[in-house]
């Protein structure tokens, strides 16, 4: 089992550019969950989807979009990136929305 | 909106010696996860604790729930480089979807 996966692993963006950062699961997991973790200020939750069908917003969404594809898989697409976005990005899945969660590797955004 | 303070925020010590760090809320949590994140990875599940005064123990680390379930401690004795790591504590609130993650404790164990 892969666990948790994330692609592309780094990318650099400028200004303006759109792009979509894709996650899958193979454990079979009802939630998925999209962070981003910047120095000094831990995990925030970008959006969350507590199980296929359904997203909601965490407390950070501004700036981004996420579809819950199927049950596997979870992207989060940026429309027009900033600066503000440069970050490490964590893709995360879990049993049940209080469970353990499981994460990927991370995606390493710079946006110049 | 439910927040975790984690204490000390950076703690650099010499290898063998004994640590606790903290994370405190003033909101009740009917769950809280330890997680550790290395660098260039993802977090990883330590422990979960649920019940009110538990105290679970892996290897040399010891992690304590409040009675009161609003914050929780982690020990560890004779501390070594492999300990390395950044901690965070996450919190399952009542009625929440979601985890309330801290900012973390940094740790660097040096030989």
């Amino acid at each position: 089992n892969a666990g948790v996966t994330q692609t592309p692993k780094f990318q650099v963006l400028k200004t303006g550019q759109s792009m979509t950062l894709q996650c899958a699961q193979d454990m079979n997991h009802n939630s998925m969950y999209w962070y981003r973790q910047d120095p000094g200020m831990g995990l925030r939750l970008i959006y969350y989807s507590a199980s296929e069908g359904t997203t909601d917003k965490g407390e950070v969404p501004n700036g981004y979009n996420v579809s819950r594809l199927n049950k596997r898989e979870f992207s989060l697409r940026l429309e027009s990136a900033a600066p503000s976005q440069t970050s490490v990005y964590f893709c995360a899945s879990s049993e049940g929305s209080r469970d353990e969660q499981f994460f990927g590797p991370g995606t390493r955004l710079t946006v110049l | 909106t439910q927040l975790l303070e984690q204490s000390p925020q950076f703690l650099s010590i010499q290898e063998g010696e004994n640590l606790t760090v903290y994370c405190n809320s003033s909101s009740v949590f009917s769950s809280l996860q330890w997680y550790r994140q290395e660098p260039g990875e993802g977090p990883v599940l330590l422990v979960t604790v649920v019940t009110g005064g538990e105290v679970k123990k892996l290897k040399r680390l010891t992690f304590q729930f409040g009675d009161a379930r609003k914050d929780s401690s982690l020990h560890i004795t004779a501390a070594q480089t492999g300990d390395t790591g950044l901690y965070l504590c996450a919190g399952a609130g009542a009625g929440s979807y979601q985890l309330t993650f801290g900012k973390g404790t940094k740790l660097s164990v040096i030989p």
